[in-house]
C-alpha cells in the first residue's frame, strides 16, 4: 500500500517568513495530493490540493508543487501570519484511498 | 462543502463499556470513512462504510471491536466496543464530495477511557 513520509515534524518560522513542508509517497499510481490544516481541537480542513496532471498550484499565500518523477510534493506558505499556526497534514490518494503523513506542527513566532 | 454532524463531541467512558459515535451528512454519499487520531498523531483509517454492504476494515482493525452501521446514504455509526484506555483517541468520520472526491471531516469525537 501507499506510504507517505512528511518532514519536518515541527517547523518554527518568524512571522512574515516562508514555510515549506515536504512529503514523499511510494505508490506511483497515486494521483491526488491534498493538504489539510488542523487547528488545535478542530477537524482537519482542506486548504489546497493538486492532481497528478499539474506541477504547481497556487492560492493566495499558499502553493503546492508536485514532482511525479521523484514522487514528492511540497506545501509552501509565504508571508506567514499567526493564524497559520496549526498542524498540517499531507495525503496521497491511491487505490486504497487517502494515506496521511504524520503531520507538521507549524509555529509562527511573533 | 458538506455539513457533517458528528456526536458526541467528547465522552469519558469506563473501561469494558461501549460507545457509539454517530455521523450525519446533509447530502447523500456513497462511502463514509472512519478515522482514529491518537494524541499528537496523524489520521489512521479504521474502515470504509458503504451503504448496503459490510464495512471494509483496514489492517489492525476488526469488526468485533469497531462495528459499523450504514443504514442509509446520509448516516453512519461507529461503535468502540469493550473499551480500554488504549482506545482513548479522537475518532473522525469523513466523506468524499463532489466530482473531485475531496474529503471533508466531521468535528471529531474525543474519547477518554478511564
Amino acid at each position: 500500500g501507499e506510504n507517505v513520509e512528511q518532514h519536518p515534524s515541527t517547523l518554527s518560522v518568524q512571522e512574515g517568513d516562508s514555510a515549506v513542508i515536504k512529503c514523499t509517497y511510494s505508490d506511483s499510481a497515486s494521483n491526488y495530493f491534498p493538504w489539510y490544516k488542523q487547528e488545535l481541537g478542530k477537524r482537519p480542513q482542506l486548504i489546497i490540493d493538486i492532481r497528478s496532471n499539474v506541477g504547481e498550484k497556487k492560492d493566495q499565500r499558499i502553493a503546492v508543487t508536485l514532482n511525479k518523477t521523484a514522487k514528492h510534493f511540497s506545501l509552501h506558505i509565504t508571508e506567514t501570519q499567526p493564524e497559520d499556526s496549526a498542524v498540517y497534514f499531507c495525503a496521497a490518494e491511491g487505490a486504497d484511498g487517502l494515506t496521511f503523513g504524520k503531520g507538521t506542527h507549524l509555529i509562527i513566532q511573533p | 462543502s458538506a455539513v457533517i454532524s458528528q456526536k458526541p463531541s467528547r465522552d469519558i467512558c469506563q473501561r469494558g463499556t461501549s460507545l457509539t459515535i454517530q455521523c450525519q451528512v446533509d447530502s447523500q454519499v456513497t462511502m463514509m470513512f472512519w478515522y482514529r487520531q491518537q494524541p499528537g498523531q496523524s489520521l489512521t483509517l479504521i474502515a470504509t462504510a458503504n451503504q448496503g454492504s459490510e464495512a471494509t476494515y483496514e489492517s489492525g482493525f476488526v469488526i468485533d471491536k469497531f462495528p459499523i452501521s450504514r443504514p442509509n446514504l446520509t448516516f453512519s455509526t461507529l461503535t468502540v466496543s469493550n473499551m480500554s484506555p488504549e482506545d482513548s483517541s479522537i475518532y473522525l468520520c469523513s466523506v468524499l464530495l463532489g466530482g473531485q472526491g475531496i474529503a471533508f471531516f466531521g468535528q471529531g469525537t474525543r474519547l477518554t477511557v478511564v
